[in-house]
């Protein structure tokens, strides 16, 4: 079975600055697909970014950026030039490849210090 | 184009009663499922539908039932509420994998 580990409960960062929240997963498929999702005090869910196993490249989008190392079973969210926006619990996910069933973490809690 | 639209937002239940809980998008999406977040443990997977007329347990079916009788409406039924199912419930869909799920703004449940 797989298994998300966020081993980082909570965590904060100064506004403009950079952080980085890790996540690691147990599984021996080979076809999988990994998400970032964050919950704002809102409590909607969204989605931050989205990595496909197989893609060597690490994913981008915006001040997001994943460290993506599949050997390693590591999939890292780097969140560049921190906004008070950003503040957030953040969960990490694995999807098998054609199952369509999140595994998620327990999440991270950030908060950004103005 | 709503998205993922869950009702109602909050909701308290007496031990044993029933409920439904709604949702609907109009996206076109195959693929829903329904999850509920507790505390220190993530969302877990409750059921699941890949299309009208096609649902699949999860990792925590027991005490819920679904069913999907058309693309755009997955509701999830609470048959006898008890404590234990105290949560946040989602309900999300997707296209396909690779664009991950969109997600309704939840539902808070209490059940006392």
């Amino acid at each position: 079975a797989q298994t998300v580990t966020q081993s980082q409960p909570e965590m904060s960062v100064q506004e403009a600055e950079t952080v980085t929240l890790s996540c690691t997963y147990d599984t021996s498929e080979s076809n999988y697909y990994l998400f970032w999702y964050k919950q704002p005090p809102s409590r909607q869910m969204i989605l931050v970014i989205r990595q496909e196993a197989y893609k060597q490249q690490n994913a981008t989008e915006n001040r997001f950026s994943v460290n993506f190392q599949k050997a390693a079973k590591s999939f890292s969210l780097k969140i560049s030039d921190s906004q008070l926006g950003d503040t957030a619990m953040y969960f990490c996910a694995f999807m098998r490849s054609g199952t369509y069933k999140y595994i998620f973490g327990t999440g991270t809690r950030l908060k950004v210090l103005a | 184009n709503a998205g993922v639209t869950q009702t109602p937002k909050f909701q308290v239940l007496k031990t044993g009663q029933s409920m439904t809980l709604q949702c609907a998008q109009d996206m076109n999406h195959e693929y829903m499922s329904w999850y509920r977040q507790d505390p220190g443990m993530g969302l877990r997977l409750i059921h699941y539908s890949v299309g009208a007329g096609i649902t699949d347990q999860g990792e925590v079916p027991n005490g819920y039932n679904v069913s999907r009788s058309t693309t755009e409406d997955f509701p999830l039924r609470l048959l006898s509420a008890a404590p234990s199912q105290t949560s946040v419930y989602f309900c999300a869909s997707s296209r396909q994998a690779v664009d991950g799920y969109t997600f309704g703004s939840g539902t808070r449940l209490t059940v006392v």
